[in-house]
This record gives structure tokens, sequence and C-alpha cells, in this order.
């Protein structure tokens, strides 16, 4: 079965305690992002991965760090959590073959940085 | 930029009620529009598309088209049921494969 898989689901620290959110997807797709999700302002795209070791910055950057060891796993990385990251973080695989555009969306993790 | 802007809610009906929900986009070139619907306590599934102007996409019972001259993407249902509670998002994709969405439309539906 097709799918995106984040850990872990639900997650509540302190300000600065380095945190890492999963991702993996099994489709072999080489486009994966980070999205956030916040009221009023719907989801906004954290950083995206054209390929491994490729990987830039989306519309909301700041305090976010990703990698992109293997075309699977794109791991969201927040060194120092601050209480303005509490959100709800979706990853995304994204199917981009010839004229063919799917997104794939986990099933989303609930962050609370106290 | 590229830019969704989606009606405000939340939005309560009765069931069989005719639903409604506004978006109008904002992009350069030639967008692919999504509907994409999110249940309580899960992720984002994707609702329908249309990739190019007058296109209808439909599922469900949900329609919307793609309007150009308008830049619009309205979506609609002739008659809701209690299951279709949940927060909906318009949703562009324009020349690299980002997707920029709208604010989200939480939508109740009372039996």
């Amino acid at each position: 079965e097709a799918q995106v898989t984040q850990n872990p689901r639900y997650l509540i620290t302190v300000t600065g305690k380095k945190l890492t959110v999963t991702c993996s997807q099994n489709m072999n797709h080489e486009y994966m992002s980070w999205y956030r999700q916040d009221p009023g302002l719907g989801l906004r795209q954290i950083y995206y991965s054209m390929n491994v070791e490729v990987t830039d910055k989306g519309d909301v950057p700041e305090g976010y760090k990703v990698s992109r060891k293997e075309k699977r796993n794109f791991p969201l990385i927040l060194e120092s959590p601050s209480p303005n990251q509490t959100s709800l973080y979706f990853c995304a695989s994204t199917k981009t073959s010839g004229r063919s555009y799917e997104q794939y969306f986990g099933p989303g993790t609930r962050l609370t940085v106290t | 930029g590229d830019s969704v802007t989606q009606m405000e809610g939340p939005v309560t009906l009765s069931e069989e009620a005719f639903l409604t929900i506004n978006c109008t986009y904002t992009a350069t070139g030639y967008p692919s529009l999504f509907w994409y619907v999110q249940y309580p306590g899960e992720g984002l599934q994707l609702l329908l598309k249309a990739t190019k102007a007058d296109d209808k996409g439909s599922n469900k019972g949900f329609e919307a088209t793609y309007r150009k001259e308008t830049t619009s993407f309205h979506l609609e249902k002739g008659s809701v049921q209690v299951s279709d509670s949940a927060v909906y998002f318009c949703a562009l994709k324009g020349s690299d494969y980002k997707l920029s969405f709208g604010a989200g439309t939480t939508v109740t539906v009372r039996a």
C-alpha cells in the first residue's frame, strides 16, 4: 500500500530541546516536502527536497532543518524549538512523472512546545 | 507569488442543504487547482482536481469548475450529509511542485 508515515504522531516538548520528526514514503518519489498547518493560515511549506541531497527552503523555513540522505526518508529537525513552532505538521510525497501530479500526505504530527 | 483566497468559515448546515465554498486564486500561467478535505483527527485527502480552464472536477457528490475568467474554483455539493463535516482546503499548484493552500473552511453538518 502506498503511504507516507510520520513519527511521532503527538509530541509535547519544552523550549530548546532538540527534536526530530521522521517521515518515510514507500513510493520511490523524488519530491518530498514539509508543511505546517495553523488555524486561519492553511498549510504553509517549510522545506522541500527535489531528490537525495537536494533540499531548499519553502515559505516558512526559520527554525527548521531537514536532510535527505535517502530517497525514502525526509526528517524534519527542530534544533531549538520555541512555542511559536507549536503546530500540526504534515510530510508530503509527490508523484511528478510526466504530466502526472499527485501529492500524498502523511497523517500529521501535532507538536506542542511549552 | 501564487495565492489562494478561500471563504471564511465556519459554515454550519443542516443535512440535505446545499453547500458552496468560494475559492479564488492568483497565479501566473496555468495552475492546477485542487480541493482537499481533512476529517477530524486525520490528514489531508484529495477530494477533486482540475488541471485546465473549464475542467470540472467531481468526487463523492462534490463538484468544482476551473473558471479562468473569474480565477475561481468554487466547491459545491447539492445535499450534504453529517459525514461531510470536515475542513476543506482549496489549493493550487503553479509552475513548481509546491501546493499553495487557502486558509481552510470548517464545515459542520447537523442532523
